[in-house]
């Protein structure tokens, strides 16, 4: 199993909702990570888990707030966003250590009205 | 901070062989990375390449890399048309023990029938 999956594929959301992109996978890996896609563009790095600890953030604004409840999940709990925050969010993960592999999820794309 | 460059658009025929170029900034970079993306979907990993090796061949794909001149490339023997899509290529910041990769502009490949 190669497989992260990523719920919802799609999301509609309003400037004043709540709402949660999940992520999950079965590969054992202890690194999980959250990216940001814009239209037309490389995806950004935005955080780094490393054994369910947050190692990186880069410099994202409040509004993301990634939770890893465990090893196999990674949340990214949304509030307040902007209509530019639409994006496609890719989930990815891998083992922790120099040249492994990364695999990513087909992303939640998320348009913000 | 890094930089990695590739060209925007490619186009061949079907049948030709197709190559994408790739230069990065950072010469500490470990691992380099090829990433495919078809429209709308997550990022697939096509394989990567080792700092110390010149070459590397995987079926249809070979890489090179030109550690000296920060020059990476994908050949793809024979494209297809299922080879259109967008191809990233990405390195490995060494900066913590995660994967956190940092992406290219992407090139836009498009196989002519």
């Amino acid at each position: 199993d190669t497989e992260v999956t990523q719920t919802p594929k799609h999301l509609v959301m309003g400037m004043t909702n709540k709402k949660s992109l999940k992520c999950e996978q079965h590969m054992g890996h202890r690194a999980m990570y959250w990216y940001k896609q814009k239209a037309k563009k490389p995806p950004e790095l935005m955080f780094v888990y490393s054994y369910e600890k947050l190692s990186i953030n880069e410099s994202v604004p409040s509004r993301f707030s990634p939770e890893c409840p465990n090893s196999s999940l990674l949340n990214l709990h949304l509030h307040a966003l902007q209509p530019e925050d639409s994006a496609l969010y890719l989930c990815a993960s891998s083992q922790v250590g120099a040249g492994t592999e990364a695999f990513f999820g087909q992303g939640t794309r998320l348009t913000v009205v | 901070g890094e930089d990695v460059e590739q060209s925007l658009f490619l186009s061949v025929r079907e049948g030709d062989s197709s190559v994408i170029n790739c230069t990065y900034t950072d010469s500490s970079s470990t691992y380099l990375y090829w990433y495919k993306q078809e429209p709308g979907a997550g990022l697939q990993l096509l394989t990567y390449i080792f700092s110390n090796m010149d070459m590397k061949q995987d079926q249809r794909l070979t890489v090179l890399l030109n550690k000296k001149d920060k020059h990476l490339s994908l050949r793809i023997a024979d494209t297809q048309t299922g080879d259109s899509a967008i191809y990233f290529c990405a390195d490995r910041t060494p900066q913590t023990g995660a994967n956190n990769l940092f992406f290219g502009t992407g090139t836009r490949l498009t196989v002519i029938p």
